[in-house]
């Protein structure tokens, strides 16, 4: 049981440049989201998902896609990066358990735009 | 807009010390108020809160939910070098979709120093 699973786990992107950012899980959550943590801003929702072909915009959704063709995977596309999106991305699932719902949280992508 | 402030920002304190750090919320259909340990790399859960003057413990972690005054206190006590960390609180809510989404503060970083 991996949990959560992001990849890469570094990487860095000239401006202009596109890649994904890949999460996948193994404990059939039907939520995950992305997020992405800066210094002084905390963590901020982009994209979140609750099934198989449902996606929805977070926080600061700008610059990003998302799709969900299974339960299991989430990836994060950035169709043009800018320096601005230089950042840690966390991968996010939730469950429903104890009369609330739980996040557990993959290792995080550090991405860099130069 | 839905916001959650925590202080201190940063705090070093000696081993065995006990600390405090604080939580305050403003998210409209409040269902939860969680917290992570964050320390190099992906953020762990330590409590979610729902009720109002109940106090979650484990080990020297403790926690308690005003939902009057809108705030969450986190308390370790007998503090040792692996409790420093960044300490998240985030604000658990229902958007009109009827989908959880999640504030977080921007963290506390606590020092322990021997």
């Amino acid at each position: 049981n991996a949990g959560v699973t992001q990849t890469p786990k570094f990487q860095v992107l000239k401006t202009g440049q596109s890649m994904t950012l890949q999460c996948a899980q193994d404990m059939n959550h039907e939520y995950m989201s992305w997020y992405r943590q800066d210094p002084g801003m905390g963590l901020r929702l982009i994209h979140y998902s609750v099934g198989a072909g449902i996606t929805d915009q977070g926080e600061v959704p700008n610059g990003y896609n998302v799709s969900r063709s299974t339960t299991e995977d989430f990836p994060l596309r950035l169709l043009s990066a800018a320096p601005s999106q230089t950042s840690v991305y966390f991968c996010a699932t939730r469950a429903w358990e104890n009369r609330a719902y739980g996040y557990t949280f993959g290792s995080g992508t550090r991405l860099t735009v130069v | 807009e839905d916001k959650v402030v925590q202080s201190p920002l940063s705090l070093v304190v000696h081993e065995g010390d006990t600390v405090t750090l604080n939580c305050s919320y403003e998210v409209t259909n409040f269902r939860s108020l969680l917290w992570y340990k964050q320390e190099k790399k992906a953020p762990t859960f330590l409590f979610m809160l729902t009720s109002s003057g109940i106090e979650k413990k484990s080990g020297r972690l403790s926690s308690i939910l005003d939902k009057k005054e809108l705030f969450s206190i986190l308390n370790i006590t007998a503090t040792q070098t692996g409790d420093s960390a960044i300490y998240l609180c985030a604000g658990g809510q229902m958007n009109s979709g009827g989908y959880q989404k999640v504030t977080f503060g921007i963290g506390t970083k606590l020092q322990v120093i021997p």
